[in-house]
């Protein structure tokens, strides 16, 4: 079946790193997604990698793929206030399909 | 360039009652996918269309509906709401794949808040 995992909540100190984990279960997956919700908006895709690599550098992101635990995590470096949002771990067959998502994890930076 | 826009923004309707939501894809996209995101939750596939047919369908019931124009917009229909369909729904476009090129996820819109009463 499909299914992709977060935990609810995160709570980091501004300038600190954020990691935020997930997990998913169908490794048909060749596209996986991180993707960032302000409130009151709609998606905003952060970042991608596809399923054969391991990892994937993006400016203050960095995401890493574990394909046998089928674990994904986004780190954000110097997390700032501007960082606070719901991110979400997403997981897709091709490049247009349906895109499965979880639940979400809530950032919140403090001072 | 505008993206994905959605109208309207917000609706508020009675049970039983039917809706309709509107979706113009990113200039240059041509297919449209549909989501809805429960509060709390993360956004679950309703459809996607592409050449104006359906080309895929998530686990929703017969009262969603869909239609693409050729012109690429797409509408979500809902007939006789329930107040479990209160959510914020949510279409995304994407491209062509150019030459065997993949595109990389969708562009959403900011979403119609449907709130059933």
């Amino acid at each position: 079946g499909e299914d992709v995992e977060q935990s609810l909540f995160l709570s980091v100190r501004e300038g600190d790193s954020s990691v935020i984990n997930c997990t998913y279960t169908d490794s048909s997956s060749t596209y996986l997604y991180w993707y960032k919700q302000e409130p009151g908006a709609g998606l905003q895709l952060l970042t991608y990698i596809f399923s054969n690599m391991d990892m994937k550098q993006d400016q203050r992101l960095t995401v890493l793929l574990n394909k046998k635990d089928k674990h994904l995590s986004l780190r954000i470096a110097d997390t700032q206030t501007g960082d606070s949002a719901i991110y979400f771990c997403a997981g897709g067959y091709s490049s247009a399909s349906k895109i499965i998502f979880g639940s979400g994890t809530r950032l919140s930076i403090r001072p | 360039d505008a993206g994905v826009t959605q109208s309207p923004t917000h609706l508020i309707k009675t049970r039983g009652q039917q809706v309709t939501l509107r979706c113009s894809p990113k200039s240059g996209h041509d297919t449209v996918s549909w989501y809805q995101q429960a509060l709390g939750q993360g956004p679950q596939f309703i459809f996607q269309y592409y050449e104006e047919e359906e080309r895929q369908r998530g686990n929703f019931p017969d009262r969603f509906s869909g239609h693409q124009f050729p012109n690429y917009s797409s509408e979500l229909n809902v007939n006789a709401l329930l107040l479990g369909d209160s959510a914020l729904y949510l279409c995304a476009s994407t491209p062509p794949t150019v030459d065997g090129q993949p595109n990389y996820g969708y562009t959403f819109g900011s979403g119609t808040r449907l709130t059933v009463v």
